[in-house]
């Protein structure tokens, strides 16, 4: 299947300082991704809509500001956490849609721990 | 009311068993529904996807999705250790997923 590859997996910063997250489709062009967070023992919680040469469109209740999105290229899409804060520290994960289509593939998601 | 509800669990069967995990939607819009399993620590992993009615089967797994319901099934027949893992049902479209709250599934041996 498709792979969307998701760089780092684990990080850890202080509190105040900016952390970027990479999502990269490797084999196919993705026009739009997706940007997820994941509270332990909870869903995942659509963050925004990563579009191609736009601006992102985010989620209610997500603060623009403070999670950056630039999505580039047909094949990469980065989320920057910044001036992150403990109550940031989450499980982060993309997902990419091959362009026409409509399943989703997902990154191995991010483990952000700010202390 | 959650777009998409989730049989909570966690559910736990011996191996061989068959499980059955629920979910139902409230958009009718929806068009696409999803099973995604989800391992400790790890990014969801696409199980199956339909887009209409009716039963999908592949390998152990079968979707089942009756539209006029809103109601979409995960059934693993002849469950294995490995099975062991977080499911997550997902409805939507265009690529844009709403997801369930994920049901815990442990297979014992």
């Amino acid at each position: 299947g498709a792979v969307v590859s998701q760089h780092p997996s684990w990080v850890i910063c202080k509190s105040g300082t900016s952390v970027k997250i990479e999502c990269r489709s490797l084999d196919f062009q993705a026009t739009t991704m997706f940007w997820y967070r994941q509270f332990p023992k909870q869903s995942l919680m659509l963050m925004a809509t990563s579009n191609e040469g736009s601006k992102a469109t985010y989620e209610q209740g997500v603060e623009k500001d403070k999670f950056l999105i630039n999505h580039a290229s047909l094949t990469l899409s980065t989320l920057t956490v910044t001036s992150a804060h403990p109550e940031d520290s989450s499980f982060y994960i993309c997902s990419a849609p091959r362009d026409g289509q409509t399943e989703a593939f997902f990154g191995q998601g991010t483990r952000l721990t700010v202390v | 009311q959650k777009e998409v509800e989730q049989d909570p669990g966690p559910l736990s069967v011996p191996e061989g068993a068959i499980v059955s995990l629920n979910c139902t939607y409230s958009n009718s819009a929806f068009q696409y529904f999803m099973w995604y399993r989800q391992y400790s620590r790890k990014g969801p992993e696409l199980l199956m996807y339909t887009y209409s009615s009716g039963n999908k089967e592949d390998g152990r797994f079968t979707a089942q999705v009756d539209k006029s319901s809103k109601y979409i099934s995960l059934f693993i027949r002849d469950s294995q250790p490995s099975d062991s893992a977080t499911y997550l049902c997902a409805s939507g479209l265009a690529g844009k997923s709403t997801f369930g709250d994920g049901t815990t599934l442990t297979v014992k041996p």
